[in-house]
């Protein structure tokens, strides 16, 4: 099985500030990875496909990059409702896993 | 509008069965592929099983091979999950989730709430 293996599993931060998030995979997944963003109570959204593709609908300032086997979300300008868990996961092949989570924490 | 809706979760006892539907609207629902990923408390996603548009290719992950079941009505628009010999472990909420390409999930639902307890 890939392994995801995701940093920092938490973050402090305070609106306006940039946050990065990261994904390593055990071995080369090439591009196959998104990124989502899950709240309480809600059905998780997808931010990020093909790991460099914002998904329609989704703000300018999540930003992914990477290929191969490392990875990032970035947060440009963190604004109040981005407050949530981030996940990545890979889709090169089953069984699909997924990142351990970033949860994003007002400072 | 699309919308994606899970049911038939609730507390089971250990080795019991429940079979979750999934209720898809506002996409062409047989021109893509499913998935089921799940929570547990206080856990991280765990991706559970594919079906791919057709139904013909299916893939589960190890622990619960044998044991759960995937399918899927194209002409019903909706997606099942029979799920036997429920074990402590399966307690999580259950999200349906589909995409046109491998690529990400696109639509979720809001997931169902399985408990496995004695």
């Amino acid at each position: 099985d890939i392994q995801m293996t995701q940093s920092p599993s938490s973050v402090s931060a305070s609106v306006g500030d940039r946050v990065i998030i990261t994904c390593r995979a055990s071995q080369s997944i090439t591009s196959w990875l998104a990124w989502y963003q899950l709240k309480p109570g809600r059905a998780p959204k997808l931010l990020i496909h093909a790991a460099i593709n914002l998904q329609s609908g989704v703000p300018s300032r999540f930003r992914g990059s990477g290929s191969g086997t490392d990875f990032t979300l970035t947060i440009s300008s963190l604004q109040p409702e981005d407050f949530a868990t981030y996940f990545c996961q890979q889709s090169s092949s089953f069984p699909w896993t997924f990142g351990q989570g970033t949860k994003v924490e007002i400072k | 509008q699309v919308q994606m809706v899970e049911s038939g979760g609730g507390l089971v006892k250990p080795g019991g069965s429940l079979r979750l539907s999934c209720a898809a609207s506002g996409f062409t629902f047989s021109d893509y592929y499913m998935s089921w990923i799940r929570r547990a408390p206080g856990k991280g996603l765990e991706w559970v099983s594919y079906i791919g548009s057709s139904g013909r290719n299916i893939y589960y992950r190890d622990s619960v091979k044998g044991r759960f079941t995937i399918s899927r009505d194209n002409a019903k628009n909706s997606l099942y999950l029979q799920m036997n010999s429920l074990r402590v472990e399966d307690t999580a909420v259950y999200y349906c989730a589909s995409a046109r390409t491998a690529a990400g999930l696109r639509y979720w639902g809001q997931g169902t709430l399985v408990t496995v307890s004695s």
